[in-house]
């Protein structure tokens, strides 16, 4: 079956503009997670839903930042304002199970690769 | 200080070549996963452990829940095994903390 998706797969931004992320996860997927990857590092926690709720936002870097998954299923992460800071690798994983479940892979997209300049 | 430290960095290695990646982390977890990103590439989930061992092929990853350390070995390296290879931990089933990553590359 198809994996999880993400579009566009490379964004090219100026300084100030607003940017809109798209992650298409693994469907029937309860779980959504958003990660920021910059360069050089390892991914970093943004953001997480469980169906249509979003359970944990404590990674986002600032309120320029905003997730949403209204249905349930696909999510997009925006940004406001964009800055050069924000260039990054923006991925996304979902996962079959409910947070807390003791067997939890995650499934990752391709990511997004975000350039401002 | 990292939650989540690997070791080492970068590392070199000839075909054939007995690997191993260590990682160490600071407090107690719920799993401690393994992953692979190629270059340009997504992020591949090699395995999820929460004590013991497991093996997969050429890859083999342990855990010392005591210790706090997890160790990533592969066998008869390959150069297609060259990549990155992140540690991550959940602390309750949720998301995961990564390490910075270990540069694999494997000449031939």
């Amino acid at each position: 079956g198809a994996g999880v998706s993400q579009s566009p797969r490379y964004k090219v931004a100026k300084r100030g503009q607003d940017v809109a992320l798209r992650c298409d996860p693994i469907s029937g997927h309860v779980s959504l997670f958003w990660y920021q990857q910059a360069l050089g590092q390892g991914p970093e926690f943004l953001t997480y839903f469980q169906n249509e709720a979003q359970l944990d936002k404590s990674g986002l870097p600032s309120d320029r930042f905003f997730a949403e998954r209204p249905e349930g299923s696909v999510s997009t992460l925006k940004i406001q304002r964009t800055q050069q800071e924000d260039s990054a690798v923006y991925l996304c994983a979902s996962s079959p199970f409910l947070a807390g479940a003791s067997t939890d892979t995650q499934y990752f997209g391709p990511g997004t690769r975000l350039t401002v300049l | 200080k990292n939650e989540v430290e690997q070791s080492p960095q970068n590392l070199t290695a000839q075909e054939g070549e007995f690997i191993t990646i260590n990682c160490s982390y600071s407090v107690g977890i719920s799993a401690l996963h393994w992953l692979q990103q190629h270059p340009g590439g997504g992020i591949v989930s090699l395995f999820m452990l929460s004590s013991g061992k497991k093996k997969h092929g050429r890859l083999i990853a342990t855990i010392n829940i005591q210790e706090k350390h997890s160790s990533l070995h592969i066998t008869a390296s390959h150069p297609r095994d060259s990549a990155v290879y992140i540690c991550a931990v959940s602390y309750d089933g949720n998301k995961l903390v990564f390490g910075a990553g270990t540069i694999l590359r494997v000449k031939s």
